[in-house]
């Protein structure tokens, strides 16, 4: 299986901040990588698919980068409803599997 | 809309068997593929498995391989999961979701989750 690596595990920020969470693969997944978020009680959203691309409704505050084994993903300007916690899946190969996760939490 | 809407929550005891449900609407639901998610208490997501409604073709995860079964019944737009003997470990949310009609893609639309408690 290819393992998904997120770094880091939490972070605080504040409102308005510019916040990168990183994503490695333990091996090669071309652009073949998504993002999500999860409030708690709630199911996944998505928010980037193949890396880069934005999903529909998303807003463009969300954006997504990398192949190859590295990824990010960044919000440029962190909002309240933002608060949450953010995984990275790759799609690859089966069984997709997904980072540990993400939680931004308020400072 | 497009939307998946799962059966309810599940109390159930070890050894007893389990099949929940995910109904699929406002879409052509033989034409995406639908995929089965753990999510433990507390703990991140896994990928279970997924299956292809129009022929009903299933790939598993070696983690979830013989542990379960995926199925699909086209004429009522369903997907299943089922145990045939539930452990306590099944404790977890389980969640179905569509993959984009793209190949090798993300899960754009989510089931809003089933909530299965294996205790005795």
């Amino acid at each position: 299986d290819i393992q998904m690596t997120q770094s880091p595990s939490s972070l605080s920020a504040s409102v308005g901040d510019r916040v990168t969470i990183t994503c490695r693969a333990s091996q090669s997944i071309s652009s073949y990588l998504n993002w999500y978020q999860q409030k708690p009680g709630k199911a996944p959203k998505l928010l980037i698919y193949a890396a880069s691309s934005l999903q529909s409704g998303v807003p463009s505050r969300f954006s997504g980068s990398g192949s190859g084994t590295d990824f990010t993903l960044t919000i440029s300007s962190l909002q309240p409803e933002d608060f949450a916690t953010y995984f990275c899946q790759q799609s690859y190969n089966t069984p997709w599997t997904f980072g540990q996760g993400t939680k931004v939490e308020i400072k | 809309e497009v939307q998946l809407v799962q059966s309810g929550a599940e109390v159930k005891k070890p050894g007893e068997s389990l099949k929940i449900s995910c109904k699929g609407s406002g879409y052509i639901f033989t034409k995406y593929w639908i995929g089965w998610v753990r999510q433990m208490p507390g703990k991140g997501l896994e990928w279970m498995g997924i299956i292809y409604p129009g022929d009903s073709d299933a790939r598993y995860s070696p983690s979830f391989q013989d542990q379960v079964t995926i199925s699909a019944d086209k004429s009522i737009s369903t997907a299943y999961l089922q145990w045939s003997s539930l452990k306590a470990s099944d404790t977890a949310i389980y969640y179905c979701a569509r993959q984009l009609n793209i190949p090798r893609s993300a899960f754009d639309i989510w089931g809003q989750g089933t909530m299965v408690t294996v205790s005795s």
